[in-house]
């Protein structure tokens, strides 16, 4: 059975500090991964994905994760956060059959 | 082009009370998705549908929770009676239908339930 660890229930930074989340999934067959992002009282929202291609993929604010596919890992980076990147992130597996298998998240809370 | 739309945000009722939540996906969009929030959890999909039936409601809890998406279109989800255990955020997500391939799914804002 697919899962998604999430390694980190929350990730304290300070402002302009560089950050990673990570996540690592299992899975016997190729996986689609996915980072979203959840604000508070709003809904989850895509950040980036990986489906095929160059391993290091990017969103349009900044962030970037990297697809390994010998760790079974994705984790996600920021060379330099924002308080307005405070939320929680959510790693998710796509293994095909229409589920998404989603991580317990990490609640990321950017300090001035 | 208006998101996915839910209602409403917050409802507070008894337990062993009915309650009903309500969700219009993206216009176009075939595949419609009802996901259940527990606190401190990621999503975990409760129902699925293809235009008007359910295709995937193997983690539905058939015995107090219903759905219906009549037309196609907007969908209703019900608990009936409702249980302290029942307090949770309810996703409702759509995409383009498809066959194997991805299709991303757009998220609503959700519904938080809090049974007392």
């Amino acid at each position: 059975a697919q899962s998604v660890t999430q390694l980190d229930s929350q990730v304290p930074v300070f402002e302009e500090a560089p950050v990673e989340l990570r996540c690592n999934y299992s899975s016997s067959v190729s996986v689609y991964l996915f980072w979203y992002v959840q604000y508070p009282n709003q809904g989850l929202q895509l950040l980036l994905k990986y489906l095929s291609g160059s391993t290091l993929v990017e969103s349009i604010n900044g962030f970037e994760a990297e697809f390994n596919k010998s760790q079974t890992s994705f984790h996600l980076r920021k060379p330099s956060v924002h308080i307005s990147d405070t939320a929680e992130y959510f790693c998710a597996v796509y293994t095909g059959g229409f589920k998404t298998i989603f991580g317990a998240g990490t609640r990321l809370f950017v300090k001035a | 082009e208006a998101g996915v739309v839910q209602s409403p945000r917050y409802k507070i009722i008894e337990k062993k009370q009915p309650v009903a939540f309500w969700c219009n996906p993206i216009s176009g969009h075939n595949t419609l998705y009802w996901y259940r929030q527990n606190l401190g959890q990621g999503p975990e999909l409760l129902i699925r549908y293809e235009n008007e039936e359910a295709v995937d409601d193997s983690q539905l809890p058939k015995d107090r929770f219903s759905a219906e998406r009549l037309k196609g279109v907007d969908s209703t989800l019900k608990i009936q009676p409702a249980e302290l255990g029942d307090s949770a955020v309810y996703l409702c997500a759509s995409s383009l239908s498809g066959d194997s391939s991805y299709n991303e799914q757009f998220f609503g804002p959700g519904t938080r339930l809090t049974v007392l």
